[in-house]
């Protein structure tokens, strides 16, 4: 049984680069889900989608981030222009689309700002 | 505005004893309710999770209990074993959400 995937596992980039982030999700999960994740605190939720349609976005994603899925398989998280702040883990999750289904997560891409 | 808490940051119990850890929360509109724990350096593992129309769920060695007029749920673990330690959060979510809610994460330590 794979489970969530995500690539890649570390970023390290200096402030102003653009980043981008893959997601494999569980292959009939059809609900993808991103979060941020920083010292001490539970996972902050960022985005999901269903298939292909992105259905919710915080107000944590800012102008700067951008998330798809264009074929309702795999997603990317991009961040452009990085900044300090940016600097966190980010997760993918995935679940299937019913009613009470727990959501799975890969184990992340921890980002770092220099 | 932190709709699930879980104000013990740590908590040490001796292996074979019971580790009891708690949540709160705050919007009456969650009706799921998951716990998932944590290894460094891994991603969230779901443990096990109640829906709103139940106050008890048991797997193995984990039992959650939700108590909806307080607003709380508590996860069981017994026995606890060393290989129990991690973080553990809970989460909150619900049929009018797709996201999860999660509390700041609880230390749990087992000594052998």
């Amino acid at each position: 049984d794979t489970g969530v995937s995500q690539d890649p596992r570390h970023k390290i980039t200096k402030r102003g680069q653009n980043v981008t982030f893959r997601c494999d999700p569980i292959s009939e999960h059809n609900r993808l889900y991103w979060y941020r994740q920083t010292l001490g605190q539970g996972p902050e939720f960022l985005t999901y989608f269903q298939n292909e349609a992105q259905l919710e976005k915080s107000r944590l994603l800012s102008d700067r981030f951008s998330a798809e899925r264009p074929k309702g398989s795999f997603s990317t998280l991009e961040i452009q222009r990085t900044e300090q702040g940016d600097s966190a883990m980010y997760l993918c999750a995935s679940s299937l689309d019913r009613v009470n289904q727990p959501q799975h997560f890969g184990d992340g891409t921890r980002l770092s700002i220099l | 505005d932190q709709q699930v808490k879980q104000n013990s940051p740590s908590l040490s119990v001796q292996e074979g004893r019971i580790s009891i850890l708690n949540c709160d929360y705050t919007n009456s509109m969650f009706d799921y309710f998951l716990w998932y724990k944590k290894y460094p350096a891994e991603g969230p593992t779901f443990l096990i999770s109640i829906s709103s129309i139940k106050d008890k769920n048991e797997d193995g060695r984990f039992t959650v209990f939700l108590n909806k007029s307080a607003k709380h749920l508590s996860l069981h673990i017994v026995p606890s074993q060393p290989g129990d330690s991690a973080v553990y959060f809970c989460a909150a979510g619900g049929t009018s959400y797709g996201k999860l809610t999660f509390g700041q994460g609880t230390i749990l330590t087992v000594h052998p």
